[in-house]
């Protein structure tokens, strides 16, 4: 059974901490993916990799930065917590092979609070 | 990306087919119809895509009209399981355009007993 996890289904921190949050997925995907979920805002798209070592911005990657050192795990960093980053963060993998591209496997969600 | 218009709600009785549309006016030529739910306290599913021809599996049937501007995902029979909130989303294949789709409000569809 295909599986992605996320470190921490629900994290509170305080503004301006360091925040990392980890992605593994099981799949050997060449893509991974970083979201948000915000209630009348959808599913918006922070970061995404398609290779180790490889990251491309999304639509709203201020604020935070991406780390993938290893094909399996793509980590996101939130390098001075706020407010406004309260919010459900997604990660997600796909195949790189044609047919299955865009066929996105996410995990179950990270609820943080940022105080 | 072309964008996607779906109703905010809908209903529909067990057992019944659960029929959700979705409107992509502006899509192009080699973007693809995609369909995920997600269930709540969930991660999003992929249930089905499609380019233009009729899909089906285990989960759904995509009916694309011939100009492309619309779809529907079909449930043929609804459980109550199938309550979520449903995404239509439409995206172009290759690196470029990985992920980069949107997922916007979607179809919050319920089943009733």
């Amino acid at each position: 059974d295909v599986k992605v996890t996320q470190s921490s289904r629900y994290l509170v921190k305080r503004t301006g901490e360091k925040v990392f949050l980890e992605c593994v997925q099981d799949m050997d995907h060449e893509n991974m993916f970083w979201y948000r979920q915000d209630p009348g805002l959808g599913l918006r798209l922070i970061y995404f990799s398609y290779d180790v070592k490889m990251k491309e911005k999304g639509d709203i990657p201020e604020g935070y930065s991406v780390s993938r050192e290893k094909k399996e795990r793509f980590s996101l960093i939130l390098e001075s917590a706020s407010t406004n980053q309260t919010s459900m963060y997604l990660c997600a993998s796909s195949s790189r092979t044609a047919k299955r591209y865009n066929e996105q496997f996410f995990g179950p969600g990270t609820r943080l609070t940022v105080l | 990306d072309a964008k996607t218009t779906q109703p905010p709600s809908m209903d529909c009785a067990e057992g019944r087919a659960a029929n959700l549309p979705c409107n992509h006016s502006t899509i192009s030529g080699n973007e693809y119809v995609y369909w995920y739910r997600q269930i709540h306290s969930q991660g999003p599913q992929y249930i089905i895509h499609g380019l233009k021809n009729n899909e089906t599996n285990e989960m759904a049937s995509l009916i694309i009209t011939e100009d492309r501007k619309s779809s529907t995902l079909i449930l043929p029979h609804a459980t109550l399981r199938d309550t979520a909130v449903y995404y239509c989303i439409v995206r172009g294949l290759g690196n470029t355009n990985a992920g980069k789709s949107t997922f916007g409000d979607g179809t919050t569809l319920t089943v009733k007993p």
